[in-house]
């Protein structure tokens, strides 16, 4: 069964600093997606960004990037230039080629101090 | 941009009673998904519904869940019976079409409290 693990339960970042969120997964398939998710205090989850297997070069969305790392298994979240807005839970999730099924981590709740 | 809307925000309800939540997708999307996360743990996925059948379920949904589409805009999850164990937060989510490279949109949650 695939898993998806966030080592961080909790991480702070100073306003415009840059932080690395954490995300490991195991899985014996070949073609899969990442996700990752941002959960505001009391509102929906919001796509933040996606990578494909396949693809080696490692996403970005403006402030947003990740560490694509295959081999390892690795999929690491970096928030750069680092705003109050930011603060949020954010969750990592893998799906499997085939399946419609989103399978979470347990979260890493991002503080951002002024 | 447009939403997953889910109600009631919060239900309360005594144990083994039945509780019905409602989702409205987001209205092109063909792919709807019901979650939980139990206080403290992971969200899991509980079932994926598409054209009117069930597409995909989890061990988690087991007779005493339902799932139906009554009419052009909502989604509903059925608990027949509900038991202390079933209080979380559940979410609904659509995607456009399924595929697994989709990103399934998610409303807010309600959160369900067995008494």
């Amino acid at each position: 069964a695939q898993t998806v693990t966030q080592s961080q339960p909790e991480m702070s970042v100073q306003e415009a600093e840059t932080v690395t969120l954490s995300c490991t997964y195991d899985t014996s398939e070949s073609d899969y997606y990442l996700f990752w998710y941002k959960q505001p205090p009391s509102r929906q989850m919001i796509l933040v960004i996606r990578q494909e297997a396949y693809k080696q070069q490692n996403a970005t969305e403006n402030r947003f990037s990740v560490n694509f790392q295959k081999a390892a298994k690795s999929f690491s979240l970096k928030i750069s230039d680092s705003q109050l807005g930011d603060a949020a839970m954010y969750f990592c999730a893998y799906n499997r080629g085939g399946s419609e099924k989103l399978v979470f981590g347990k979260g890493t709740k991002l503080t951002v101090n002024p | 941009e447009p939403e997953v809307t889910q109600t009631p925000s919060h239900q309360v309800t005594q144990m083994g009673q039945e509780v019905i939540l409602r989702c409205v997708p987001i209205s092109n999307h063909l792919y709807f998904y019901w979650y939980r996360q139990i206080l403290g743990q992971k969200v899991e996925f509980l079932v994926s519904f598409y054209n009117n059948e069930i597409s995909e379920k989890s061990e988690i949904f087991d007779d005493q869940f339902s799932v139906e589409r009554p009419d052009g805009s909502n989604f509903t999850l059925k608990i027949r019976s509900t038991k202390l164990e079933d209080s979380a937060m559940y979410f609904c989510a659509s995607s456009e079409d399924g595929q697994a490279s989709q990103p399934q949109h998610f409303g807010d949650g309600t959160r369900l409290s067995i008494l």
